[in-house]
């Protein structure tokens, strides 16, 4: 099946740093994919949809400026928390589709937290 | 607007026993419904989707679902319950009135199982 890797799976960084986190579909290709966060014992919160070689459309109340988002390539989508603050700590979570069609289904990656001191 | 409720945080079973957790979804069209499972610091696996056809929708790891028009239900189910089977479940919809073009899916806030030896 379709595999989504994220990488890093964890990441500790200082008050103020910026870190970038990446989403690659490994056997597919993938024109959208979408970053999410999740709060503890919360949902999935979509922060934004990225599509390959345009501007990511953010949700609702998520910052741009701070959560940069590059898809690049038709493998590989890039989020950046800029200036991190604890209370960006986080579980960031991407998703891709494939382009062969199959609706709605989306491939998950296995996350990535963020913990911000 | 489309969105989807799940009313319990929580659902515990014995297991062998029968499972089931609860999915109500509201959309403007016919749904594509589905369900995700997330286990402890991972990303989001698919379970199951409805698109069309026949209600009684099978996945993986013998879970089920019924789609239930009448009343907008979506509830995941499996006949015996497996102790593995302890994790989060997320039920999701995607209206396909949607015209933005992005395979967005809308959560609910996650069903905790816990399965009993």
């Amino acid at each position: 099946g379709a595999v989504v890797s994220q990488h890093p799976s964890w990441v500790i960084c200082k008050s103020g740093t910026s870190v970038k986190i990446e989403c690659r579909s490994l056997d597919f290709q993938a024109t959208t994919m979408f970053w999410y966060r999740q709060f503890p014992k919360q949902s999935l919160m979509l922060m934004a949809t990225s599509n390959e070689g345009s501007k990511a459309t953010y949700e609702q109340g998520v910052e741009k400026d701070k959560f940069l988002i590059n898809h690049a390539s038709l493998t590989l989508s890039t989020l950046t928390v800029t200036s991190a603050h604890p209370e960006d700590s986080s579980f960031y979570i991407c998703s891709a589709q494939t382009t062969s069609g199959t609706v709605g289904e989306l491939f998950f990656g296995e996350g990535s937290r963020l913990t911000v001191l | 607007a489309q969105s989807v409720a799940q009313p319990e945080d929580q659902v515990n079973v014995a297991e062998g026993n029968p499972l089931t957790v609860k999915c109500t979804y509201s959309v403007s069209g016919n749904p594509y419904l589905f369900w995700y499972v997330q286990y402890p610091n991972r990303g989001l696996q698919f379970l199951l989707k409805y698109i069309t056809g026949d209600n009684l929708v099978k996945g993986s790891y013998g879970f089920e679902a019924e789609f239930n028009k009448s009343q907008t239900s979506f509830h995941l189910k499996k006949p015996s319950a497996l102790v593995s089977d302890s994790a989060l479940y997320f039920c999701a919809v995607r209206d396909p009135v949607d015209q933005t073009g992005a395979n967005n899916l809308f959560f609910g806030t996650g069903t905790r199982l816990t399965v009993i030896p």
